[in-house]
């Protein structure tokens, strides 16, 4: 049922930008990218969410593509803190928080 | 704000039992949901709670249910437990806008 689509794993050397690709091709219009990480041993922990125009927040940048068809959270200096499992959700149905969670990526930062 | 709570933290039942897991949101949210998450998966929506009523459901069968208080705060019931219910147990809060939703830490429950 996940309706989006990311690499299983990717790696990044530390203090180095990471980018990290969602495909999300049968987005609805009212739909909100939101991306979730979940650290061992911990819940899922918010990181960005947009719906059209690209954003910033203290720990992240979301770049969405101009049809919505795919977006990169983008991660300006990995640390080694940022090794976790980013999840890229569709708000479905939109507002109500029913996170259909897919496997996500798999960050490994290396030293 | 001590953010969301879950309790307990571990749990080992054995199969048939039931259980009973609880979840306390984030001050200011009264929406309650909670996910299932095996091991190596990502988290499954199981339902969610909103003014005392479960609003969605996911696909799961009626073994699960739920229940929120007037303090918003939320259980997950679950009876006749089976192997395949060992998981986490996540609960997570919002509030009514288009923004994030916080989790707990998860309950690890182990079905013996």
């Amino acid at each position: 049922d996940a309706k989006t689509t990311q690499p299983n794993s990717m790696e990044s050397n530390e203090e180095e930008p990471v980018h990290l690709p969602c495909n999300h091709s049968t987005i609805s219009g009212t739909d909100y990218i939101h991306w979730y990480r979940q650290l061992p041993s911990q819940g899922p922990e918010y990181v960005i969410h947009g719906l059209t125009s690209n954003v910033n927040n203290r720990m992240a940048s979301l770049a969405i593509a101009e049809d919505r068809k795919s977006s990169t959270l983008i991660l300006h200096r990995a640390t080694l803190r940022d090794a976790a499992v980013y999840y890229c959700i569709l708000n479905y149905p939109s507002g109500t928080y029913k996170y259909i969670f897919g496997t996500g990526t798999r960050l490994k930062v290396l030293a | 704000d001590a953010g969301v709570t879950q309790s307990p933290t571990h749990l080992i039942k054995t199969r048939g039992q039931q259980v009973t897991l609880r979840c306390s949101p984030k001050s200011g949210h009264d929406t309650v949901s909670w996910y299932q998450q095996a091991l190596g998966q990502g988290p499954q929506f199981i339902f969610q709670y909103y003014e005392e009523e479960e609003r969605q459901r996911g696909n799961f069968p009626d073994r699960f249910s739920g229940h929120q208080f007037p303090n918003y705060s939320s259980e997950l019931n679950v009876n006749a437990l089976l192997l395949g219910d060992s998981a986490l147990y996540l609960c997570a809060s919002s509030r009514p806008s288009r923004t994030e939703a916080f989790f707990g830490q998860g309950t690890r429950l182990t079905v013996v």
